[in-house]
């Protein structure tokens, strides 16, 4: 099976950079996705990472490391309509996704 | 992006009420999936679909059935609604990488 953590609330100032980290532990694992959820809504994917490294896509950045079993997301230029929740994703050989309980990010003025 | 639509995205239903959560998508992806998920609560995999005449419970043990039929189609259907069924149900379906786009939610509350 899949444990996955991560902080539950985060607050970061607009303008700035945050850094919400993800670790897992897992029996087989095949890749990590990060989805964005503003409250009331559904998720939205963000990024996919399945080798280690860095994976850039605008404001919004991924970072895996599959031997630390941690991966974090990288928000830069911080927006108010950034704040949401922030979901960890890990996906098994079976290509089944089990979800993290997600960081609360609050961005104030 | 994925094309993927939930009806009703509300429902108020008596206890005891049979029914079916609808749940399209336009993409051609094989893979589908139901979540539940109660207000600013993690996730939880209910059912998911490989395709068609392919079903597997999820993680969370539910008293709902779902079919897959045809490709688009994943409905959902509880046969006796329960005031404990009430919460958000959100359909997904999964493209190459797994990648899962989620659709808008039906949002269930038994009285």
């Amino acid at each position: 099976g899949q444990n996955i953590d991560q902080p539950t609330e985060m607050t970061a100032t607009e303008g700035a950079i945050v850094q919400i980290n993800c670790t897992y532990q897992t029996s087989g694992f095949n890749g990590l996705f990060w989805y964005q959820q503003h409250a009331g809504e559904a998720p939205t994917f963000l990024s996919y990472n399945v080798l280690d490294g860095l994976e850039e896509k605008g404001r919004f950045s991924s970072f895996l490391s599959r031997s630390k079993g941690y991966s974090y997301l990288l928000l830069k230029e911080l927006q108010m309509k950034d704040s949401a929740s922030y979901l960890c994703a890990v996906r098994d050989y079976a290509g089944k996704s089990t979800f993290g309980d997600g960081t609360t990010l609050t961005v104030k003025p | 992006e994925a094309d993927i639509y939930q009806t009703p995205r509300y429902l108020v239903i008596g206890t005891g009420k049979k029914i079916t959560l609808e749940c399209s998508q336009t993409m051609g992806h094989d893979k589908m999936y139901w979540y539940q998920q109660d207000p600013g609560m993690e996730l939880h995999l209910i059912h998911y679909s490989y395709g068609v005449n392919s079903t597997e419970k999820g993680d969370l043990s539910s008293e709902s059935t779902v079919s897959r039929i045809r490709t688009e189609h994943f409905p959902l259907t509880l046969e006796s609604a329960r005031p404990s069924h009430t919460s958000q149900y959100l359909c997904a379906s999964s493209g190459p990488l797994y990648e899962q786009y989620f659709g808008p939610g039906t949002r269930l509350t038994v009285t």
